[in-house]
């Protein structure tokens, strides 16, 4: 069974840094292209930032660009999301997602917040 | 990047049809994927590739994609349809290579 689990969310003030992870299980990590999305309390899905199968190739959406990074190590089957800077708009549950062009499998969610 | 519009809801009544949009200037051209998502859930994968359903997903959904609209088709819907649905595609602009999601319809199941 594929299962994504994200950690390393909570609450943090505006400027400071948090890494998230994901935690792939049940498929082969370092076949497949990475997604983090995230969605604010009560508002839709955003795409944030894709990652090819070996770590070469990262996009980001403009809004976190130069300020969050996404990576993967797939020796120890993990993809990470460090973001910097944080702002009170960053605020938002972050999923990690699987991707064959169509994001198939997704985690549970981390919550960041970010607040003063 | 551009937008996605979707309309941010529609009711319809226990076996009936629900028909989601999702509108941008040339939409026909590129590839949809749509997903649901219930309250405090992750969201789930229903068709990909404007038309193909994953594994799981009953045959009462269906999709299209043509010139300006793309559009997700729930037939004879029933209670635990009611979600918010997502369309999303791949801008694949050299400039802004990026996936982009619709803004959400919620459907509520009368």
């Amino acid at each position: 069974e594929v299962q994504l689990v994200e950690s390393g969310g909570g609450l943090v003030q505006p400027g400071e840094s948090l890494r998230l992870s994901c935690a792939p299980s049940g498929f082969s990590f370092r076949s497949y292209w990475m997604h983090w999305v995230r969605q604010a309390p009560g508002r839709g899905l955003v795409w944030v930032s894709r990652i090819n199968t070996d770590g070469s190739k990262t996009t980001y959406t403009d809004s976190v660009k130069g300020r969050f990074t996404i990576s993967r190590d797939n020796a120890k089957n993990t993809l990470y999301l460090q973001m910097n800077s944080l702002r009170v708009e960053d605020t938002a549950v972050y999923y990690c997602a699987r991707a064959l062009d169509a994001l198939d499998s997704w985690g549970q969610g981390t919550l960041v917040t970010v607040s003063s | 990047s551009y937008v996605l519009t979707q309309p941010p809801s529609l009711s319809v009544a226990p076996g009936e049809t629900a028909r989601i949009t999702c509108g941008e200037n040339n939409i026909g051209g590129k590839s949809v994927h749509w997903y649901q998502q219930k309250p405090g859930q992750a969201p789930v994968l229903v068709i990909y590739y404007d038309s193909d359903r994953p594994s799981g997903i009953p045959e009462r959904f269906s999709g299209s994609n043509s010139g300006t609209t793309a559009t997700l088709t729930i037939s004879r819907v029933e209670a635990g349809d009611e979600a918010d649905y997502y369309c999303q595609v791949w801008d694949r602009n050299p400039d802004h290579p990026d996936d982009v999601f619709g803004t959400g319809t919620k459907v509520t199941v009368l």
